[in-house]
Formats: structure tokens, sequence, C-alpha cells
């Protein structure tokens, strides 16, 4: 079944930029987005279609997208900006969603 | 307001099925997928399968196939899903999430299987 590759853990200083990448076959056909979780709360999506963000969403998330690793920068992390993310897409079929394995950025 | 509100916790003896229900309110609930993740503790998020709630039709995680059915029932703008077989490995907060970017997530279910 299809994969999405995530690294486990990230770790910035506030104020630098952080950069989760997200690995798949079929990515540059088929669109990520991302997901941003705190504990105990439901996902939040901050990025669709590669590089769109939600209204509500700050300016410092963006996503980009090169052959087959997308990613996810937040320039400027904020303590508030600690979570889980997770990167999500479709398999070539376009029938079945797949999850990255999820991120955890740690701002300290 | 823009939701979808999810059925409450449930508890659940191994072998048996529960039903999780999704009721979306504030936009069109046959206009956009219907997906269902969920999230052992401490675990990420994993995609269960969507129904188109205009057709029915639907499409599972491999790993789901054969144990899980989605329903909808459009008169009352409300998703089902159903797991059988239950085990100890089912005890997860199940989600549904839809709207045009899945966007829009419920507060989650926890499902509890323990004898």
């Amino acid at each position: 079944s299809y994969e999405l590759t995530q690294p486990p853990s990230v770790s910035v200083s506030p104020g630098q930029t952080a950069r989760i990448t997200c690995s798949g076959d079929a990515l540059p056909k088929k669109y990520p987005y991302w997901y941003q979780q705190k504990s105990g709360q439901a996902p939040v999506l901050v990025i669709y279609e590669d590089n769109k963000r939600p209204s509500g969403i700050p300016e410092r998330f963006s996503g980009s997208s090169s052959g087959t690793m997308a990613t996810l920068t937040i320039s400027g992390a904020q303590v508030e900006d600690e979570a889980d993310y997770y990167c999500y897409s479709t398999d070539s079929s376009g029938n079945h969603r797949v999850f990255g394995g999820g991120t955890k950025l740690t701002v300290l | 307001q823009v939701q979808l509100v999810q059925s409450g916790a449930e508890v659940k003896k191994p072998g048996a099925s529960v039903m999780v229900s999704c009721k979306a309110s504030g936009y069109t609930f046959t206009g956009y997928y219907l997906h269902w993740v969920r999230q052992a503790p401490g675990q990420g998020l994993e995609w269960m399968g969507r129904i188109n709630p205009a057709s029915g039709d639907t499409n599972y995680a491999q790993k789901f196939q054969g144990r899980v059915t989605m329903t909808r029932d459009t008169s009352i703008s409300t998703a089902y899903m159903e797991l059988s077989r239950l085990t100890s490995d089912d005890t997860v907060v199940y989600y549904c999430a839809g709207g045009e970017w899945v966007d829009i997530w419920g507060q989650g279910t926890m499902v509890t299987v323990s004898s």
C-alpha cells in the first residue's frame, strides 16, 4: 500500500524557520495537504493543494513541492506552533488517502 | 456554523461491532466526501475510508476491507461508520472529516474495547 514518509521530529528555536518534509511516489501528481494537531485536539488543516492556506492560518505557514518531496515551512516558528504535523495525500489511483507518520515539532 | 458533530464514547467487548455517527451542519452535506480517520493513543492518524454522501459510493483502506461499512442518511445529513469484529487494537479515537478541503473535523469519538 502507498506510504508517505516524514521525519519523526524537528526542533528549532523560536524565530527560526522550521521545515518538515514528506516523501511519496505519487506526490508529483497528487496534491499534499498538511495538518497540525495539538495534544488532545482534532487536527487542523494548515495547507491544502500543496501551497494554499485556509483562512485564519498565519502567513508564516507555507507549502511547496519538488518531485516526490513536499515541504511544510514555518517561517519564524513560534512556541504556539509546537505540535504534531501530518502530511496527507492520495495514492496514484485517486481512491485511497494516506497520512504520513507525523512529525513532532519542538520550538524551544 | 460549519461543523461535524460525532456521537459519544463507546465501550464494547471483543468481537462486537460499533457504529459511530457524524452529523453535518452549516454546509452542503452531499457536496463533499466524508472521510473516517482513527488515531490510537500516542500514535499517528490513520485513514480508514471515505463515502460520497451524494451517491453512497465508498472507498475503504485495504486494512479495513471486510470489517468496515460506511453509510449515510442524507435526510438528516449524517454519516455512519460501523466497525465489526472489534479487538483491543481498535481502542482508539475515531474522527470524521469533510468539507471541500477535508478541513472540517468532528470532535472525535473514543471507542474502548475491553472484556
